[in-house]
């Protein structure tokens, strides 16, 4: 009965690589984020979707493209990785006026 | 544009005093205010939000909150630490704008509970 999930919960990598990391929900919310949270614990805002539809693109670079096949779901898809790209990326729904998080997905890029 | 700053990166308490959180907000329109609060390898869990109703703010795990107008403040408090508090707490801000809501969060304070 998870509210959000995401796979995988670990992704070791090598530089050059694509991944992608999926994300679900069953809140039956229209509104689904990814965050990015640094070495240094620092949350950051990448996207936003409502409905299937972006609505918040955080300048975020063009290797990184979310994609939404229903508002169920939100994945998010890394070409060409980078070192500075390792991280946990955390997905979230929105409903009741609060955001509600995954468990997170810690990638490394070696 | 909104901000929030948690003053202190570290806090420690003993087990069984008062915990308090700081949390200070820079918003131009009326705000929304959450705690999340981060156990190591683990996703954000909502601890409580105020949205522009009661200004005290009860959460789970006895924690609570106080929207403070006129100290642009929303501080964190639990009268008595309990071990399992040791985290790292996040306090954010978000203004009501349907679909184009986006959590601005603070640094983090990371709580130790001294035995």
């Amino acid at each position: 009965d998870t509210a959000v999930s995401q796979t995988p919960k670990y992704l070791v990598t090598q530089m050059g690589n694509d991944k992608s990391i999926k994300c679900e929900q069953n809140l039956g919310h229209d509104t689904m984020y990814w965050y990015k949270q640094d070495s240094k614990k620092f949350l950051k805002i990448m996207f936003s979707y409502n409905n299937k539809e972006l609505i918040i693109n955080e300048t975020v670079p063009n290797r990184f493209s979310p994609k939404s096949p229903d508002k169920a779901h939100l994945n998010l898809h890394i070409n060409s990785l980078e070192l500075g790209d390792s991280a946990v990326y955390f997905c979230a729904s929105r409903g009741d006026r609060a955001q509600y998080f995954g468990p997170g997905t810690r990638l490394t890029v070696t | 544009a909104q901000s929030v700053t948690q003053l202190g990166s570290h806090v420690s308490v003993s087990e069984g005093a008062l915990v308090l959180l700081r949390c200070n907000y820079s918003s131009s329109v009326p705000p929304y205010l959450f705690w999340y609060v981060q156990y190591p390898n683990q996703g954000l869990q909502l601890l409580l939000k105020y949205t522009s109703a009661a200004t005290l703010v009860k959460g789970i795990n006895g924690f609570e909150a106080e929207f403070k107008k006129s100290e642009t403040s929303f501080h964190l408090t639990k009268p008595s630490a309990h071990m399992s508090d040791a985290a790292e707490y996040f306090c954010a801000v978000t203004s009501p704008n349907f679909g184009n809501e986006k959590l601005t969060f603070g640094t983090g304070t990371r709580l130790t509970i001294i035995p």
